[in-house]
This record gives C-alpha cells, structure tokens and sequence, in this order.
C-alpha cells in the first residue's frame, strides 16, 4: 500500500530564513509520480510541482527547490528566503500511476508559520 | 486560464438531510476526481470519473453517490447527512486517467451539519 509521511507538523521561521519541508513514501510501484500542494488559510489546493520516479532531477522555481531521492525514498520542498506569503499548509502526495492507483494519497500535511 | 469550478462554496444541512454538491471541471480535462478533507486533516480520496464511468473508489461511504455528465460536469450525492459528514469537499480535475497528468483543485464547498 502507499504511503506519504510528513513528520513535521508544524514549522515557525522568521521571515527571510529557509525551511525544508520534509516529505517521505512508500510505494512498490517502480513507477509512480510525486506532488506537492499548497492550502494557504484560505483554503483552497495550490498545485505547486509534480515529478515522476524516473526523474530525480532536482528542480528550482524561484525561491522554491525541490530535492528528489529514490534511494531514501524523499521528496523535500525548500523555500528560500521564506515570505509571510508562505504561511500555509503544505501537502507532498502520491499517485501510483499507471497500474496503481491514480488517485492521490496525501501526507498529514506541515503547517509553515512565517513571522514578519 | 479557466480553473475548477465547485457550487456551492458553503452549505449548511441539517442532520439527516440530502446535499448535492456539483463540479465544474477545467475544460477539454475528462476525468473527475472527488476528495473530503475533514477539519485538520489531509484530503481522502472519495471517487473518480473517467468519461462518464466510475474509474476509481475510495473511501466513499454508500451514502453518498457521484456521477459524471455528458458535459463532463460531476456531481456528488450525499444522503442521510451526519454531523461526521461535516468537512470540505474538493473536487478535482485532470486531462486523463493515466495518473500522469496533474489534478487541479476546485475551492471547496464547505458543507457544515447541523
């Protein structure tokens, strides 16, 4: 069965400092595609970045990185220089598609505070 | 760019009442995906629609029903209300059932049990 694990609950930093958000899965497909989901306070599901399990590039989109490690089986999210803006739920999912199932299996989600 | 519509965006019932929540997917997508996320929690997979089929369930509990349209609109059925039921519902859509394509996310109907 699949699983998404974000151990961190919750995380408060000081605008302008970076914070890595942890996301960690389990899965016995050999293909499958990893997401990560912002839900700021009011509510609704922000699309962020989808990687498939054949690629562990990492990837960087302004102040956001994303770090992917099959081999520790990883998906971890860095802002850099973290904004008020930021303040929100962040969600890692999976979907074991083709075969497996499509539908996504999210994480318990971590709850990024950003003071001023 | 046209995103997922949901309505309504709240609701309020009464327990043992009926509620219909609708969706609007993003346009040329066919498949239909429904999610509820109670207070605090992550979002847990209710069903999906590949072109007007039921393509995948979840835990979808036999009170409620979903059923996709022509038009590819869906919409999802819910009976009997609990105040269990109490929760944000998502409705998201995507190009294809593959799996490898993105959903996108409607806002949410927060349907709330009295």
């Amino acid at each position: 069965a699949q699983k998404v694990t974000q151990a961190q609950t919750e995380i408060s930093v000081v605008e302008k400092e970076d914070v890595t958000l942890d996301c960690v899965y389990e899965t016995r497909d050999t293909t499958y595609y990893l997401f990560w989901y912002k839900q700021p306070p009011s509510g609704e599901l922000v699309f962020l970045i989808r990687r498939n399990s054949f690629d562990e590039q990492n990837e960087i989109s302004g102040r956001y990185s994303w770090n992917f490690q099959k081999s520790t089986s990883s998906f971890n999210f860095t802002i850099t220089a973290s904004q008020v803006v930021d303040s929100a739920v962040y969600f890692c999912a999976l979907s074991e598609a083709p075969t497996g199932r499509r539908a996504l299996t999210f994480g318990s989600g971590t709850r990024l505070q950003v003071q001023p | 760019a046209a995103g997922v519509i949901q309505s309504p965006r709240h609701l309020i019932k009464e327990k043992r009442e009926t509620a219909t929540l609708k969706c609007y997917p993003i346009p040329r997508h066919d498949t239909v995906y429904w999610y509820q996320q109670g207070p605090g929690q992550d979002p847990q997979f209710l069903i999906s629609f590949y072109e007007k089929m039921q393509s995948d369930k979840g835990s979808i509990p036999d009170r409620f029903s979903a059923q996709q349209f022509s038009d590819y609109h869906s919409e999802l059925n819910m009976s009997s209300l609990e105040l269990g039921d109490s929760a944000l519902y998502f409705c998201a859509s995507s190009p294809g059932t593959g799996g490898t394509d993105t959903q996108y996310f409607g806002p949410g109907t927060r349907l709330t049990v009295l």
